[in-house]
């Protein structure tokens, strides 16, 4: 079975400030593929990152970074100095080979960012 | 290129109701997946489909169904609606029937009353 937990349902923190979204995940797979989408008001999901599970390198993009540990089954996401239009529900998602024809995505975190 | 367009973005529609939703996927790509997105949850996986066959299928009743047309473009229909049935549809295309990018669309909005 595939899942993903977004234990934080809603984050605030104040601009400027460094902020982790925490995702774990569960699978089966030996290979899978894990993302992370932010989705602001509009409902559009934008793509942010995806990292397979042969990659446990950690990446920044910008101010963006994402730490993949398989030891623990995560894949957490960091914002740092953020910004108020950082303000977005932010979903973490998995896809496993064996079932790679869909997401299974978790039930997000919504991020406010107060100016 | 245009992404992935969806129509229409807002609906509202009547308990018992049908409704048809339209996805265009962007050019080129062979796949359509649809998903539903509760307010407050995550999407869920609807349906797949992959040169014109169904290729997946989440846990939904037999009221949904799809189907995709030569252009690759993709229609969800529901029947008999219910209340629970209010939420965001998206679409996402990829090339291949796997892993092989996926974009997702707008959404559209169907509000049942």
């Amino acid at each position: 079975a595939q899942k993903v937990t977004q234990a934080q349902t809603e984050i605030s923190v104040v601009e400027k400030e460094d902020v982790t979204l925490d995702c774990v995940y569960e699978t089966r797979d030996t290979t899978y593929y894990l993302f992370w989408y932010k989705q602001p008001p509009s409902g559009e999901l934008v793509f942010l990152i995806r990292r397979n599970s042969f990659d446990e390198q950690n990446e920044i993009s910008g101010r963006y970074s994402w730490n993949f540990q398989k030891s623990t089954s995560s894949f957490n996401f960091t914002i740092t100095a953020s910004q108020v239009v950082d303000s977005a529900v932010y979903f973490c998602a998995l896809i496993g080979t064996n079932t790679g024809n869909q997401f299974y995505f978790g039930t997000g975190t919504s991020l406010t960012v107060i100016p | 290129d245009a992404g992935v367009t969806q129509s229409p973005t807002h609906l509202i529609k009547t308990r018992g109701q049908h409704v048809t939703l339209r996805c265009s996927p962007i050019s080129g790509h062979k796949s359509v997946s649809w998903y539903q997105q509760v307010l407050g949850q995550g999407p869920q996986f609807i349906f797949q489909y992959y040169e014109k066959e169904e290729r997946g299928r989440g846990n939904f009743p037999d009221r949904f169904s799809a189907r995709q047309f030569p252009n690759y473009s993709s229609e969800l229909n529901v029947n008999a609606l219910l209340l629970g049935d209010s939420a965001l549809y998206l679409c996402a295309s990829s090339l291949g029937e796997v892993w092989g990018g996926y974009t997702f669309g707008s959404g559209t909005r169907l509000t049942v009353v």
